[in-house]
């Protein structure tokens, strides 16, 4: 069971909005930053959003990230087909001397 | 660019070793904390250990606590993972990954494959 909570599927047609939830607690997302991976199968995951909120040069503004207390969640609007993948959250936790902690991913369908 | 390439998996018995090296280049090694993460079968990636930029702190998921070591040679712009009492529970993909600066992973590679089966 991860420690951080996120709904297991997604999906959305073409052009739409998609927005996935990433639940967690006041030692990680709560006092740390989040992070939002994309992974598609056999490839190496790819950072989408870094520092809550934050879009690496070349990921396109489709995407977007935010944060509130001990919650986050990630935006896709204008949905395309090549983005259906798996999606994860992360943060770094206070507790146990320290640790990543990531959720246990999303897989979005395109319909 | 950043390149992070994974290597040294394969299959090993249960209860054996295995060392993993991540060979990185495209920028300077011995500022950045460093990472590694696997993706066990049909499931999530789960973060295993982590590496400060000078090697002084590291940090391990109580999962691989006591039986995993991360450690790093600047000189050679490589990252490690020892890896010794393995299970079956270990079987994965195992990524290196590179921080950026917020002990999160930022940059990653392409994964060595880990089995441990008899």
């Amino acid at each position: 069971q991860s420690v951080l909570t996120q709904p297991p599927s997604a999906s959305g047609t073409p052009g739409q909005r998609v927005t996935i939830s990433c639940s967690g607690s006041s030692s990680n997302i709560g006092s740390n930053y989040v992070y939002w991976y994309q992974h598609l199968p056999g490839t190496a995951p790819k950072v989408l959003i870094f520092r809550n909120n934050q879009r690496p040069s070349g990921v396109p503004d489709r995407f977007s990230g935010s944060k509130s207390g001990t919650s986050a969640s990630l935006a896709i609007t204008g949905l395309r087909s090549e983005d259906e993948a798996d999606y994860y959250c992360a943060a770094w936790d206070d507790t146990l001397s320290g640790h990543v902690v990531f959720g246990g991913g999303t897989k979005l369908t395109v319909l | 660019q950043v390149q992070l390439v994974e290597s040294g998996g394969g299959v090993v018995q249960p209860g054996g070793s295995l060392r993993l090296s991540c060979a990185a280049s495209g920028f300077p090694f011995s500022p950045y904390a460093m990472h590694w993460v696997r993706q066990t079968p049909g499931k999530g990636l789960q973060w295993v250990s982590a590496i400060s930029h000078d090697g002084a702190n590291k940090y391990y998921a109580d999962s691989v606590k006591g039986r995993f070591s991360i450690s790093r040679d600047d000189s050679k712009s490589t990252l490690y993972l020892q890896m010794s009492s393995l299970t079956i529970d270990d079987t994965a993909v195992y990524y290196c990954a590179r921080d950026n600066g917020h002990w999160s992973p930022y940059y990653w590679g392409q994964g060595s494959l880990v089995i441990v089966s008899s």
